[in-house]
């Protein structure tokens, strides 16, 4: 079972910041957030991941909470080519914990 | 471009029909996966190779049978196969188990 908890669907304004939220209370010390999206009809597509600190790439930010019981993934300007779901999932690095066990994740609907 | 890629896209099958599923990464990856995604259900892990060795099989019927002949290839065999088998099947690869994996696009397959 996938040990993230996320809102089946968001909306948001095309220009603007996409907040996407993740419940992950049950994490472990030894435990990344990785996020991952698909755009429909397509394969996932790996966004972003973090351990402990706030990560930020060409695709994205992410936000960790100090005690790591939750994290935002942000778009900071989304475009209708972000409309996908999103999903958040918690994973060790490395070996057969290391697999990806994916929920139902969030529907982000880019709107004009 | 994920360096990813499947073949074919699109396979219709009867029951009593043998086909393959073809995947292939140009990524230098040294672990290969296979995930199935159903209607409405999260995508499920279903085999996990590294350095060419089956290192996990999730309980899939031995009507699939997946075969990974280097790094670069990854197959999946399908055999008397039933309607509900239907589904996008998914493969990804990875430098490492448990490393961010990159997927393809996905092969769609209808089972009559």
């Amino acid at each position: 079972d996938a040990k993230t908890t996320q809102p089946p669907s968001m909306d948001c304004a095309e220009g603007r910041a996409a907040n996407l939220p993740c419940n992950h209370s049950t994490i472990s010390g030894n435990e990344y957030v990785y996020w991952y999206r698909q755009i429909h009809s397509q394969g996932p597509q790996y966004i972003i991941h973090g351990l402990k600190n706030n990560e930020t790439n060409e695709m994205a930010s992410l936000i960790i909470t100090e005690d790591r019981k939750s994290s935002t993934l942000i778009l900071p300007h989304a475009t209708l080519r972000d409309t996908a779901v999103y999903y958040c999932i918690v994973r060790v690095a490395g070996g057969s914990q290391g697999n990806l066990i994916f929920g139902k994740g969030t529907k982000l609907s880019v709107k004009p | 471009e994920t360096g990813v890629t499947q073949t074919p896209r699109h396979l219709v099958m009867g029951m009593t029909n043998k086909k393959s599923l073809k995947c292939e990464q140009h990524l230098g990856h040294n672990a290969m996966y296979w995930y199935k995604q159903s209607a409405k259900k999260p995508l499920e892990l279903m085999f996990v190779y590294s350095l060419e060795e089956r290192v996990e099989n999730n309980s899939v019927p031995s009507r699939f049978s997946p075969e990974c002949p280097n790094s670069s290839h990854l197959f999946l065999h399908l055999h008397t196969l039933q309607p509900e088998d239907s589904a996008l099947y998914l493969c990804a690869s990875s430098l490492m188990s448990g490393r961010e994996q990159f997927f393809g696009p996905g092969t769609r397959l209808t089972v009559l």
